[in-house]
């Protein structure tokens, strides 16, 4: 199984909506997150890092991390239709290896 | 700024012959460089962690003799799919970074090499 699951698979909201992309892990030793965006064809690209309990802003993206309950969260709002692409979460342990989870396609309808 | 380019984007292979990729790290010493490959189901399974001057660290599923890779210094780093069968198709994506950023340091993808075994 898994030990960094993403909710939903697939997400589709319109031009100008809040999306919501959710991620639990496993493994207590995951201590640091990124979000990942990935467009068709290209390689994942880092959005944020959240390191520390609670929420971090960075534009229009708010990521939410929870240790206590290995619950990350991204927030997008007022979406574009350039935001459609696969969001990843990744987590990295103290053994410096990055695990990703298992994605979110999202769909912004212009 | 920190960009990772791979060669090729993209290579087709007949069953049973092998291929080499290449990553190349400009803008930043990849002092770490991780290989992973991505299904077409967009999973991600991590292959091997190399760090310079350090052994590579092969994940579970992935070895040496299948998947050798080089990492000779602080801008380039190398892998052979030896022997390619139908399962070893996928986007093979090289993830470097700066490790004296430490468990903060973000990790940098190039676009990928994208393998097809005919």
């Amino acid at each position: 199984q898994q030990k960094v699951q993403q909710s939903p698979e697939s997400l589709s909201v319109p031009e100008g909506g809040m999306a919501s992309l959710n991620c639990t892990s496993s493994d207590r030793n995951f201590q640091y997150f990124w979000w990942y965006r990935q467009h068709s064809g290209e390689g994942p690209k880092a959005l944020m890092s959240i390191f520390s309990d609670g929420d971090k802003k960075e534009g229009r993206f708010t990521a939410h991390l929870n240790k206590a309950s290995l619950h990350v969260s991204l927030h997008i709002r007022d979406s574009q239709p350039s935001d459609s692409a696969l969001y990843f979460c990744a987590a990295r342990n103290m053994g410096y290896k990055l695990t990703f989870g298992t994605g979110t396609s999202l769909l912004v309808d212009p | 700024g920190a960009l990772v380019y791979q060669y090729p984007r993209r290579t087709i292979c007949k069953s049973g012959t092998s291929m080499r990729m290449e990553c190349q790290a400009v803008g930043f010493q990849a002092t770490s460089v991780a290989w992973y490959r991505q299904s077409p189901q967009k999973t991600f399974e991590l292959i091997a962690l190399s760090t310079v001057n350090s052994a590579i660290k092969y994940e579970q599923n992935f070895t040496q003799e299948k998947f050798p890779i080089s990492h000779p210094n602080l801008s380039f780093s190398s892998m052979t799919v030896l022997n390619a069968y139908l399962e070893d198709r996928g986007l093979y994506l090289c993830g470097a970074r700066d490790f004296t950023g430490g468990l903060y340091a973000e990790q940098f993808f190039g676009p990928g090499t994208r393998l097809t075994v005919l």
